[in-house]
C-alpha cells in the first residue's frame, strides 16, 4: 500500500538553528500539506501546497517556515531559525485531489525537539 | 480555537460491544467531516467521512451520523476490538477551501477491553 514517509524520526536542534523535516508523498498525489501537534494538543494545520506553490497557510506559518518540493518526489518543511516553542511533532500529508473528496494520507511524523 | 470539539478525552469499552465517539463543531462553513485513527509514533489513519449534505455513512463496522442542526457528529464502531485501541480524532473541512486544510478536535482516547 502507498505511504507517505518522513525523515527523520526525530531530529534535534539547538534553538536558532535551522531544521529541514523531508517527506516524501505518495507518487499520484497532487496536493501536500504540513501540519503540527505540540504534545498535548491538537493537530493544527500548517500549509498546504500545489503546483509548486502555497494555496493555503495558518497563522502559525509565519516567515520562519517555507515549503519547497526540490526534485518532484520530496516535499521539505524548513524552519529558519528554530525556536523552543517550535518542538512539536510534524506531520507530512497528501491527497490525491484538492477540492473534491479525497482522503488526506499522512506519514509517521517526525518529532523535532529543540533545546 | 474550538471549533471542533471532543469532550471526552478518554472512553473504555468491552470487546464486543459497541464504542460511541462524539464530536461537535461551532463553525457552519464546514462542509466535510472525517475521523482519523492515530496510534502512538504513528501519523493519523484515515477511517471514515461524511458531507454535509449526508446524516449517515457507513464502513463496515464503523458509522458516523451528522446532526447538521445539533452541530455533532458521532463515530460508532460495532463491535469493538482489542485492535481499536487508539486515539479518535474527528476534523472538519471549510466549504471551499483545499481538501487538506482540517481543523481537528483534540482527540479522545479509546481502550477496548478484551
Amino acid at each position: 500500500e502507498p505511504e507517505v514517509t518522513q525523515t527523520p524520526s526525530h531530529q534535534v536542534t539547538q534553538m536558532g538553528q535551522e531544521v529541514i523535516l523531508r517527506c516524501v508523498p505518495i507518487s499520484n498525489h497532487l496536493y501536500f500539506y504540513w501540519y503540527r501537534q505540540i504534545l498535548g494538543q491538537k493537530v493544527e494545520f500548517l500549509v498546504s501546497f500545489y503546483n509548486n506553490e502555497i494555496s493555503e497557510k495558518s497563522e502559525i506559518f509565519d516567515d520562519q517556515f517555507s515549503v519547497e518540493r526540490p526534485d518532484g518526489s520530496n516535499f521539505t518543511l524548513k524552519i529558519r531559525s528554530t525556536k523552543l516553542e517550535d518542538s512539536a511533532m510534524y506531520f507530512c500529508a497528501s491527497s490525491e485531489q484538492g477540492l473534491t473528496n479525497t482522503e488526506a494520507f499522512f506519514g509517521q511524523g517526525t518529532r523535532l525537539t529543540v533545546v | 480555537d474550538q471549533q471542533v470539539k471532543q469532550n471526552s478525552p478518554s472512553l473504555s469499552v468491552q470487546e464486543g460491544r459497541i464504542s460511541i465517539l462524539n464530536c461537535d463543531y461551532t463553525n457552519s462553513m464546514f462542509d466535510y467531516f472525517l475521523w482519523y485513527k492515530k496510534y502512538p509514533a504513528e501519523g493519523p489513519t484515515f477511517l471514515i467521512s461524511i458531507s454535509s449534505i449526508k446524516d449517515k455513512n457507513e464502513d463496515g463496522r464503523f458509522t458516523v451520523f451528522l446532526n447538521k442542526s445539533a452541530k455533532h457528529l458521532s463515530l460508532h464502531i460495532v463491535p469493538s476490538q482489542p485492535g481499536d485501541s487508539a486515539v479518535y480524532f474527528c476534523a472538519a473541512r471549510p466549504r471551499g477551501t483545499s481538501y487538506g486544510k482540517l481543523t481537528f478536535g483534540q482527540g479522545t482516547i479509546l481502550t477496548v477491553h478484551p
